[in-house]
């Protein structure tokens, strides 16, 4: 299995910020995943991250909100930039593990915007 | 499109019982993964079990068995003899299979998730 890390583990910031999220693998992987889940709702892809590519967005996501970066194979950051009391959420990174079959995920962001 | 449906939304049992979460998916794709993962109050996402849509063999671990059913697209989840530690919110997960290897593309498609609590 992957171990996961994120940073920070929660924050509460305040509207028109930006704040960005930091994921680490302790092994490398090819594809990392960033989720997001709403209050009280399911999870929801933003984008996959690949490294040495620009990353490439769900539908309802765009790079100017949540532009991401990934220099290396066990590392990547999510930015909420410009941010709304609707983007607070869960924020979660997610690896696939070995062999591309199990998948991973982070112990989540929680992020609040007042 | 996928679409996982959790038509319970939430659950309540006293501890010892048995409790069976259902999930039912909707996909085009002939071959697919569809996971099951545990989110305890703390927040993390528990990854608990991947089935291949080509295994329709019932798998137990424990407690925990998962009934795949492809003729009615269900994927249940039973927990037996249930325990307080058990509480939690569960969700099913759907997941296309990459044409050239096989393997999951890691893009899932969660249901909307089940809220267990179990009463000591």
């Amino acid at each position: 299995s992957a171990v996961i890390s994120q940073k920070p583990s929660r924050d509460i910031c305040q509207r028109g910020t930006s704040l960005t999220i930091q994921c680490q693998v302790d092994s490398q992987v090819t594809m990392m995943f960033w989720y997001r889940q709403q209050p009280g709702q399911s999870l929801t892809l933003i984008a996959t991250a690949n490294q040495g590519s620009e990353a490439t967005y769900e539908s309802g996501f765009v790079i100017d909100k949540f532009p991401i970066s990934r220099p290396n194979l066990t590392f990547s950051t999510l930015t909420v930039s410009n941010m709304s009391p609707e983007d607070s959420s869960i924020y979660l990174c997610s690896v696939l593990g070995t062999g591309g079959y199990e998948q991973y995920f982070g112990p989540g962001t929680r992020l609040t915007v007042t | 499109a996928q679409k996982v449906t959790q038509a319970q939304t939430e659950i309540s049992v006293v501890e010892k019982e048995d409790v069976t979460l259902d999930c039912v998916y909707e996909t085009r794709d002939t071959t697919y993964y569809l996971f099951w993962y545990k989110q305890p109050p703390s927040g993390e996402l528990v990854f608990l079990i991947r089935r291949n849509s080509f295994d329709e063999q019932n798998e137990i671990s424990g407690r925990y068995s998962w009934n795949f059913q492809k003729s009615t697209s269900s994927f249940n989840f039973t927990i037996t003899a249930s325990q307080v530690v058990d509480s939690a919110v569960y969700f099913c997960a759907l997941s296309e299979v990459h044409p050239a290897g096989g393997t999951s593309y890691g893009k899932l498609t969660f249901g909307q998730g089940t809220i267990l609590t179990v009463h000591p």
